[in-house]
């Protein structure tokens, strides 16, 4: 049982849009930062979003991340089959002193 | 671009010590990120394992407090995990991570990860 919790499983149809829910509690996501993470099977996670809504250099801009309250929502635009992935968000947890992620959406682009 | 690689046994023995190396290259580890392990048990979702700093020294889940230590060496530019009194459950893909340190206005975040590395509890 993750401390964050992600639906297992989103899909939708090339170029579309597709939005993944984390939900959290007030020791994590209501009150940290929000990241989440790219992770094609078999390789290893990339950084997609930090701080919520920061993306990195090279990650494109139909990516997107915000947070309300104890929540946080991952974008994707533009959907593209290079994008069928497990995806995963974490924050810091001050109540539990670590690190925690959600159990991952898996992404199906149809 | 820094560049993590984890090391070690593949197998280990119910009840023996799991010991993984991390080496990073493109990079000092003398700085300010936090070197961090996570873990993946088959078909499961990430685990935060521990992590070192050159500067405050480290953070262990406390979950596995009991079991888990980590330490760096900075001639070798490496650092390292060990987990004591392993079991099937600690059967895993190992990998090593950079963090960057939180501040007051960013809240740090897992950004460099290396391939990771599978190791298999069992007898």
């Amino acid at each position: 049982q993750s401390v964050l919790t992600q639906p297992p499983s989103v899909s939708a149809a090339p170029g579309q849009k597709v939005t993944i829910s984390c939900s959290g509690s007030h020791p994590n996501i209501g009150s940290k930062f929000v990241s989440w993470y790219q992770q094609i099977p078999g390789t290893a996670p990339k950084l997609l979003i930090y701080d919520n809504n920061k993306r990195p250099s090279g990650i494109p801009d139909r990516v997107s991340g915000s947070k309300s309250g104890t929540s946080a929502t991952l974008g994707i635009t533009g959907l593209q089959t290079g994008d069928e992935a497990d995806y995963y968000c974490g924050a810091y947890d001050t109540s539990l002193r670590a690190w925690v992620f959600g159990g991952g959406t898996k992404l199906t682009v149809l | 671009q820094v560049q993590l690689q984890e090391s070690g046994p593949g197998l280990v023995k119910p009840s023996g010590t799991l010991s993984l190396t991390c080496s990073v290259s493109g990079g000092s580890i003398i700085s300010d990120y936090w070197w961090t392990w996570v873990r993946q048990s088959p078909g499961k979702g990430l685990a935060w394992i521990a992590e070192v700093s050159y500067v405050v020294k480290t953070n262990i889940n406390p979950s596995l407090s009991s079991r888990a230590t980590v330490s760096m060496d900075a001639s070798k530019n490496q650092f390292s995990l060990n987990l004591s009194s392993v079991t099937a459950a600690d059967t895993a893909v190992y990998f090593c991570v950079r963090r960057i340190a939180a501040t007051a206005t960013s809240g740090g975040t897992f950004d460099s990860w290396g391939q990771g590395t599978l190791v298999t509890v069992s007898s």
